[in-house]
Parts: C-alpha cells; sequence; structure tokens
C-alpha cells in the first residue's frame, strides 16, 4: 500500500492553462506539505496543512492555491500556469510537528 | 530561521570505499536534523534523524550520522558504499519551536563507480 500517493505522476500542459495535482495519505497523518524542487533539485516548502488547517504559506503566489478536503488529503490548484513553474512537487505528511516527513513520488510538471 | 549548508554538490567514490557527505547548520534556536536519500525520479526517502539524546545516529542501509553541536554539523557516514548507494542526499533541519517545516540543503549527488 502506498502511503502517500500523488496524481498524476507527469503534467505536460501549455501556459496559462489550470491545473491540480492530488495527494493522498493513509498513515492517518494530521500534517501534509506541499514542496517544489527545481531543475537544480532545491527543495522549498511551499505550504503545510494540520488538520485541514493552512499552518504554512511560504510566499508562493497566489496563482498556487492548497486545498484540504480532509486530513487525509491536500490537493493543489495552480492558475495562470507560466514557465517558470515548471518543477517536481512533492507531497509529503507527518504525525505531527518535527517528526519525519514521508513524501509522494512526486508530480513532474513540464510548462511548454 | 535555519539554514542548511551542504558543502559538496557532487562526491564520485568507488565501491567498498568509505564516504562521508557533509552538512553544516544555522539556527538560532535548537534544532532537529534529518538525512533523506532521492534515488532518480523517486521521491525522498528519511535515512535517519537526529531528535535529542545520542549524538551518534544510525540509519538504514548502513548509515549514520553525527551531530556535533559546537560545529553545527550533522555529516553523513558510511564505511563501504555500493553501486546501489548512487542517489541524492539531502540534509534538513527543523526547529523545535513547532514550525511544521523542513529546511533543506541543496543536496549532494553521491556516485559510487565499480
Amino acid at each position: 500500500d502506498t502511503a502517500v500517493s500523488q496524481t498524476p505522476k507527469y503534467l505536460v500542459t501549455q501556459m496559462g492553462n489550470d491545473k491540480s495535482i492530488k495527494c493522498e495519505q493513509n498513515l492517518g497523518h494530521d500534517t501534509m506539505y506541499w514542496y517544489k524542487q527545481d531543475s537544480k533539485k532545491f527543495l522549498k516548502i511551499m505550504f503545510s496543512y494540520n488538520n485541514k488547517e493552512l499552518i504554512i504559506n511560504e510566499t508562493v503566489p497566489n496563482r498556487f492555491s492548497p486545498k484540504s478536503p480532509d486530513k487525509a488529503h491536500l490537493n493543489l490548484h495552480i492558475n495562470s500556469l507560466e514557465l517558470g513553474d515548471s518543477a517536481v512537487y512533492f507531497c509529503a505528511s507527518s504525525p505531527r510537528s518535527n517528526q519525519p516527513q514521508h513524501f509522494g513520488d512526486g508530480t513532474r510538471l513540464s510548462i511548454l | 530561521a535555519q539554514s542548511v549548508t551542504q558543502l559538496d554538490s557532487q562526491v564520485p567514490v568507488f565501491e567498498e570505499a568509505p564516504v562521508e557527505l557533509r552538512c553544516n547548520y544555522s539556527s538560532s534556536v535548537s534544532v532537529y536534523l534529518f538525512w533523506y536519500v532521492q534515488y532518480p525520479n523517486q521521491g525522498l526517502q528519511l535515512l535517519l534523524k537526529y531528535l535529542s539524546g545520542s549524538t551518534l545516529v544510525k540509519g538504514i542501509n548502513g548509515f549514520e550520522a553525527e551531530f556535533n553541536k559546537s560545529q553545527t554539523s550533522f555529516h553523513l557516514r558510511k564505511p563501504s558504499v555500493h553501486i546501489s548507494d548512487t542517489a541524492e542526499y539531502f540534509c534538513a533541519v527543523s526547529d523545535h519551536g513547532g514550525s511544521e517545516k523542513l529546511v533543506f540543503g541543496k543536496g549532494t549527488k553521491l556516485t559510487v563507480n565499480p
């Protein structure tokens, strides 16, 4: 059973489009995260939710909107995609703050 | 705010040789420290963590790391590497204040050659 699963694995789309990435965890964790990994492999946190409540928003453009319908799901919607949004987006979860985070396999987003 | 410096972007070694991947951090408060590994086209997998207690921590796949508070370091070591250890390794830090986020270093690409 996959602990943290993301869909889709690959996403190729054109500039200006709107797209969503879904994330689900079956670990019973309270906290979920979105990270962005750029072409140089640098990982940076974007958002964190604890029990459906937003607790971290790291100066991400407001074209990015996370949504957590329940504590097992954290989706990422991106409006008006730009070339610079091309990256690998990772979802992660942890049982509580400062416990190790479990990562999904990533969604590779390519903007044409 | 915390920051993490991984001093080597690439480390090539021969199979069965020892390896050390260096990590230094900066923080004004006490921290938790982690090492993650990323194999090609995969997510990150936790290798080991330091939360408290013994400063020498052992992880999976024969890796270990030592927390040195005075030198603000958390270097990763393995006495004998295998081809399968070829991957990207990330050091990360989070603070005791419960900020909920991990701050990552820029990664070290370990390449094990036959």
